[in-house]
């Protein structure tokens, strides 16, 4: 498996505009996992799914963001509208069962202006 | 809520030396705990599991330790090489939950 795949890898976008970001998680985990890396704050859940179904999605900061999984393999995090402050690495990760080895993509690098 | 604590935020080192990285976490009520690797520009590499119930887990040069009671665990790294310099993360997962709570991670620096 090619593990955890992310796109894009860079996105540089303006205030105010629509970023959706991708995922595809490794074939047959159960668990997908969106987290947000800054300098200030760290890693940060912003949603999980189980079997396709948000079960937490308590980190996402505003309701400008939001996440689907329309199919075991295929996530979206979108954040509409964009705002400098949203700056940040994006990363999904994902894992077979719920407490077992989690494994991370190379993450979005989201820069607003 | 669960905080995780890791000392010191960097490290600096020669070639060749065995070096401990520390992790502290709030609540010790965990299902297990899990070290990371992250290169630059890079994702999240995963180095190490280890469970609540385990003491030590070895992986070549790499050793983790977990004292639940405590609140603390270790990784060593032996014979430190330049490729080992990275920033070292430590992640939480609470009994009962799916996700994990990261630490702000230990920046290494191996110098030849």
């Amino acid at each position: 498996d090619a593990g955890v795949i992310q796109s894009p890898r860079h996105e540089v976008t303006e205030m105010g505009q629509e970023v959706t970001l991708r995922c595809k998680p490794i074939s047959g985990h159960d668990y997908l996992f969106w987290y947000r890396q800054t300098m200030m704050r760290g890693l940060e859940l912003l949603i999980y799914f189980n079997n396709n179904v948000p079960i937490d999605d308590s980190g996402m900061p505003e309701d400008r963001f939001s996440a689907k999984m329309p199919n075991a393999s295929f996530s979206t995090l979108k954040i509409q509208p964009s705002e400098p402050r949203d700056s940040a690495v994006y990363f999904c990760a994902s894992s077979l069962v719920r407490d077992t080895e989690a494994f991370f993509g190379q993450g979005t690098r989201l820069t607003v202006v | 809520k669960q905080e995780v604590t890791q000392i010191p935020a960097a490290l600096s080192v020669p070639e060749g030396e065995n070096l401990v990285l520390n992790c502290s976490f709030t609540d010790s009520a965990i299902y297990n705990l899990q070290w990371f690797r992250q290169d630059p520009g890079k994702g999240l590499t995963s180095l190490l599991l280890i469970q609540s119930s385990q003491r030590e887990q070895t992986s070549g040069r790499l050793n983790a330790s977990l004292d639940k009671s405590s609140g603390r665990s270790t990784l060593y790294i032996a014979a430190s090489q330049p490729g080992d310099s990275a920033t070292y993360l430590c992640a939480v997962r609470r009994s009962g939950y799916s996700t994990l709570t990261f630490g702000k991670g230990t920046m290494l620096l191996v110098s030849p």
